[in-house]
C-alpha cells in the first residue's frame, strides 16, 4: 500500500527566510504527486502537483516542489516565507492501482512563520 | 461561486443521533469524495462516487452512508453517532483525465463534535 512520509511535525522559521519542507512516499511505479495547504478552520486548497514532465514543479503562493524518483521524494520549497504562510502542509499521492482516485496523506507539516 | 460546497459547516449533537453531511459540487466533474480528517489532522478517504456509483469504499462502519443522487451531490448521513465520529468531514470532487491527473479539490470542511 502507498505512505507518505511527512518527517517534520512542525517547523518554525522566521519571515522572509527559506523554507524546506520534506515530503517522501513509498511506491515502485510511477505515482501523482500533490501538495495541498490547510489555512485555521479552512478547508485544503491545492498548492501543486506533479504528473509527468519537469521534475521542478511551480505552484500558488510562490511555492515550488522538486520531484526526485531514485530518492522518492517531492520536497516543498518557498526562498522567502510570509507571516501568512503559517498553515498545515499535506503531501499526498495517488498511483494507478487506485486509477488515480485515492489520495493517500502524509501526516501533515505544520508551518510557523514568526516576525 | 464555491466550487466544491458542504453544509452545515459547523455541526455540535449528542451521541446517539442521526446527522446528514450535504455536498454539491458545480465543476462538472464526475466523481466526488468524502474524507476524514480526525483530531491530530490525518486524512483518510471514506469514500468516492462515479456518476452515482459507489467506487470505494474505505471499510467505514455501516452506520455512514453516503447518497448520490445525481453526480453534482454527494450527501453522507451518519447514524447513532459516536463520540469518536467528532471529525472534520470534507467532501471533494475530481477532474477526470491523464491531463489533469485526477487532480482532487475539496469543499470547506464540516466541522462535527459529538457530544
Amino acid at each position: 500500500a502507498q505512505s507518505v512520509t511527512q518527517l517534520d511535525s512542525q517547523v518554525p522559521v522566521f519571515e522572509e527566510a527559506p523554507v524546506e519542507l520534506r515530503c517522501n512516499y513509498s511506491s515502485s511505479v510511477s505515482v501523482y504527486l500533490f501538495w495541498y495547504v490547510q489555512y485555521p478552520n479552512q478547508g485544503l486548497q491545492l498548492l501543486l502537483k506533479y504528473l509527468s514532465g519537469s521534475t521542478l514543479v511551480k505552484g500558488i503562493n510562490g511555492f515550488e516542489a522538486e520531484f526526485n524518483k531514485s530518492q522518492t521524494s517531492f520536497h516543498l520549497r518557498k526562498p522567502s516565507v510570509h507571516i501568512s504562510d503559517t498553515a498545515e502542509y499535506f503531501c499526498a499521492v495517488s498511483d494507478p492501482s487506485t486509477g488515480f482516485q485515492k489520495l493517500v496523506f502524509g501526516t501533515g507539516t505544520r508551518l510557523l512563520v514568526s516576525p | 461561486d464555491t466550487a466544491v460546497s458542504q453544509t452545515p459547516k459547523y455541526l455540535v449533537t449528542q451521541m446517539g443521533n442521526d446527522k446528514s453531511i450535504k455536498c454539491e459540487q458545480n465543476l462538472g466533474h464526475d466523481t466526488m469524495y468524502w474524507y476524514k480528517q480526525d483530531s491530530k489532522k490525518f486524512l483518510k478517504i471514506m469514500f468516492s462516487y462515479n456518476n452515482k456509483e459507489l467506487i470505494i469504499n474505505e471499510t467505514v462502519p455501516n452506520r455512514f452512508s453516503p447518497k448520490s443522487p445525481d453526480k453534482a451531490h454527494l450527501n453522507l448521513h451518519i447514524n447513532s453517532l459516536e463520540l469518536g465520529d467528532s471529525a472534520v468531514y470534507f467532501c471533494a470532487s475530481s477532474e477526470p483525465g491523464p491531463r489533469s491527473g485526477n487532480t482532487i479539490y475539496f469543499g470547506e470542511g464540516s466541522w462535527l463534535t459529538v457530544v
